[in-house]
């Protein structure tokens, strides 16, 4: 166990569907993260929050929205998604800026999505 | 912009015996992060080793070492005394050293799929 927590951990949805994936993490980091882990393919940084505000948003589509209401908690809400986006949504946190003397990544087990 | 690449899709290892993983990137920089994770069947990536390029010393960890080839721009994961815990999926990433908020700017490998043989 890392500190970070995803909810659900298996998620099925159909397109016109809308969903929220859930981050939590309860080890003080300042900055968060989301990746997409596609089979056969190098994970994806989709968005990164420090200090709940948005720092990077790596070309991802309007149908994945991220939000981040405190330091502590990160949100994915998903809309009319597409079978392409069936993937391991991975959530990581750390402690980022100039004082930070280790900036290794915590993961989370990731919440398996599943498109129909 | 810079890419790593993990040529082993699959690897395997008989139990107690001692693998290799290769990585190679590819970057113009001089000053950066490389990273081992291991992401096990829970799916939790949990980080097994880390190496600064200007460290000269491969980075140790109990039964985990790396063989960082700068000018060959490479970056080998060596396993000894293989357990099956070792089991896993292993990435190779790669993290620029500039800016004040590089630790986000990870580059992933694809992923090499280790299986430890009884």
């Amino acid at each position: 166990e890392t500190g970070v927590t995803q909810t659900p951990r298996h998620l099925v949805m159909g397109m016109t569907n809308k969903k929220s994936l859930k981050c939590e993490q309860h080890l003080g980091h300042n900055a968060m993260y989301w990746y997409k882990q596609s089979a056969k393919k190098p994970l994806e940084l989709m968005f990164v929050y420090n200090f709940k505000e948005q720092t990077e948003n790596n070309s991802v589509p309007s149908r994945f929205s991220p939000e981040c209401p405190n330091s502590s908690h990160l949100f994915l809400h998903l809309h009319t998604l597409q079978p392409e986006d069936s993937a391991l949504y991975l959530c990581a946190s750390n402690q980022q800026g100039v004082l930070a003397t280790n900036e290794k990544l915590f993961f989370g087990s990731g919440t398996q999505l599943s498109v129909l | 912009a810079q890419t790593v690449t993990q040529s082993q899709p699959e690897m395997s290892v008989q139990e107690a015996e001692t693998v290799t993983l290769s990585c190679t990137y590819d970057t113009s920089e001089s000053d950066y992060y490389l990273f081992w994770y291991k992401q096990p069947p829970s799916r939790q990536m949990i980080l097994v080793i880390r190496q600064e390029a200007y460290k000269q010393q491969n980075a140790t960890e109990n039964r985990f070492s790396v063989n960082f080839q700068k000018a060959a721009k490479s970056f080998s994961l060596k396993i000894s005394d293989s357990q099956l815990g070792d089991a896993a999926m292993y990435f190779c990433a790669y993290r620029s050293e500039v800016g004040e908020t590089s630790g986000s700017r990870l580059t992933f490998g694809e992923g090499t799929q280790l299986t430890v043989n009884p």
